[in-house]
């Protein structure tokens, strides 16, 4: 069964920092990747869609780049608010249609 | 506006007492699926449906039921709430992936508190 891990748990930076999340899948038979935001007890708005076949997708201060043959996924965030502060989560679709989620990095920017 | 729609969004109930959480969307999405998300423990699936009429289990389904009449409509039933069944609960919904990668669309969520 596919296993999907983000590193790391929680990560702390002070505003204007670029920083990277990261998440790691163990199948590479995969449709697609997805990243999501959730603010505390809200729904998950999506980010970033990223297909087997694209390396990277870019939307506004956010870049998301797949290495499928590795397993890797990366979400990188530039000049980081505190607006950012939120809980991501990686997602990749199998062939076999399931979505399999990563438990998250919590993110907070300190003014 | 292309969404999914979760009522109610909150709920409080007591133990034993039957309900439904009701989920749509306009999106024409043949899969559809429902999530519950507690502290610690990530979201994890409770069901899913590949289109009407066909339901398969997630990795928690007990305690729940799901039917799929319509292909817009996916409504989470607890037949007999309990206090564990205490949670976030979310719906999605996605194209089946026949020539390319869909992503996922969520609902706002349903907090759920058995009593």
């Amino acid at each position: 069964k596919q296993e999907v891990t983000q590193i790391p748990a929680a990560l702390s930076v002070p505003e204007g920092e670029n920083l990277v999340l990261n998440c790691s899948f163990t199948d590479s038979a995969i449709y697609n990747l997805q990243w999501f935001r959730q603010d505390p007890g809200k729904g998950l708005t999506s980010l970033l869609l990223i297909q087997s076949s694209q390396r990277e997708q870019t939307s506004g201060r956010l870049n998301a780049s797949l290495d499928k043959s590795s397993g890797r996924s990366t979400l990188y965030i530039a000049a980081s608010q505190p607006g950012d502060s939120a809980t991501y989560l990686c997602a990749v679709r199998g062939t076999g249609n399931q979505f399999y989620f990563g438990t998250g990095t919590s993110l907070t920017v300190i003014p | 506006e292309a969404q999914v729609t979760q009522n109610p969004r909150y709920l409080i109930t007591v133990t034993g007492k039957k309900l439904t959480v009701t989920c749509s969307q306009n999106m024409n999405h043949e899969y559809m699926s429902w999530y519950r998300q507690d502290p610690g423990l990530g979201l994890r699936q409770i069901y899913y449906s590949m289109n009407v009429e066909v339901t398969d289990k997630g990795d928690v389904p007990e305690g729940y039921k799901v039917s799929r009449k319509e292909k817009r409509n996916f409504p989470l039933i607890l037949e007999s709430p309990s206090p564990n069944q205490t949670s976030l609960y979310f719906c999605a919904s996605s194209f089946l992936n026949i020539r390319g990668g869909y992503g996922y669309t969520f609902g706002s969520g349903t907090r759920l508190t058995v009593v």
